[in-house]
């Protein structure tokens, strides 16, 4: 059975056209990660919640937003597509902030044309 | 800002041999590393972890070590199968968890 599901699977949009993906838990885990993982590339971190506290890396591009309006969901906004922010994007889940394993969705392939 | 990286981008091994992949961190006071699997198409899979007090873990066919002198770690499958042929990474977890470049496995029948 799932834990972290991410929906959808693959999603086409246009160039500059909001787009948002969703991430939703069965583990009741604290933390959410949002990762951007191009091709032949090692996921990055793009922020991560540690319950209800948000941390936003410095390089994340202010194009990109998160919501996490309960434990079980996370959103993944993107304002403007760009080009270059096709990417599989990955959520994961982990019980403590440190020292615990990670699960994670099967991520959400974004296309932008 | 310190970061985890591999020493190699690609192994090649024949099956039933033994696999050895590797990773440098550079953060002292990282105290928790996780080696993820990932298969094409799919999100990482953890394989083993290993805490900073530790120099050794075995699971199922698969090795941890962990060298603190020189910041070092390594992945040790044994009797590799065409199964086992995935990109890997490690990461490290301090406050958030970060990743490795990667490497990717080809077993050869």
């Amino acid at each position: 059975d799932a834990m972290v599901i991410q929906n959808p699977r693959y999603q086409v949009t246009q160039f500059g056209k909001p787009v948002t993906l969703s991430c939703s838990q069965t583990l009741n885990h604290n933390v959410m990660y949002w990762y951007q993982q191009k091709s032949s590339q090692a996921p990055k971190l793009l922020f991560h919640y540690y319950d209800k506290d948000f941390n936003n890396e410095a390089d994340t591009p202010d194009n990109f937003q998160s919501r996490r309006p309960n434990t079980s969901f996370c959103f993944l906004d993107i304002r403007s597509p760009g080009l270059g922010d096709a990417a599989m994007y990955l959520c994961a889940t982990s019980r403590l902030q440190g020292g615990t394993e990670a699960f994670f969705g099967q991520g959400t392939r974004l296309t932008v044309v | 800002g310190e970061s985890v990286g591999l020493h190699l981008p690609t192994l090649s091994v024949q099956e039933g041999d033994n696999s050895i992949i590797n990773c440098a961190y550079s953060n002292s006071a990282s105290d928790y590393f996780i080696w993820y699997k990932q298969e094409s198409g799919k999100g990482p899979q953890f394989i083993i972890d290993i805490r900073s007090n530790m120099d050794k873990r075995q699971g199922q066919r698969v090795t941890v070590l962990l060298n603190k002198t020189v910041k070092h770690l390594s992945l040790q499958i044994a009797a590799t199968q065409p199964g086992d042929s995935a990109v890997y990474f490690c990461a490290e977890e301090l406050n958030d968890m970060r990743f490795g470049a990667g490497t990717r496995l080809t077993v050869k029948p």
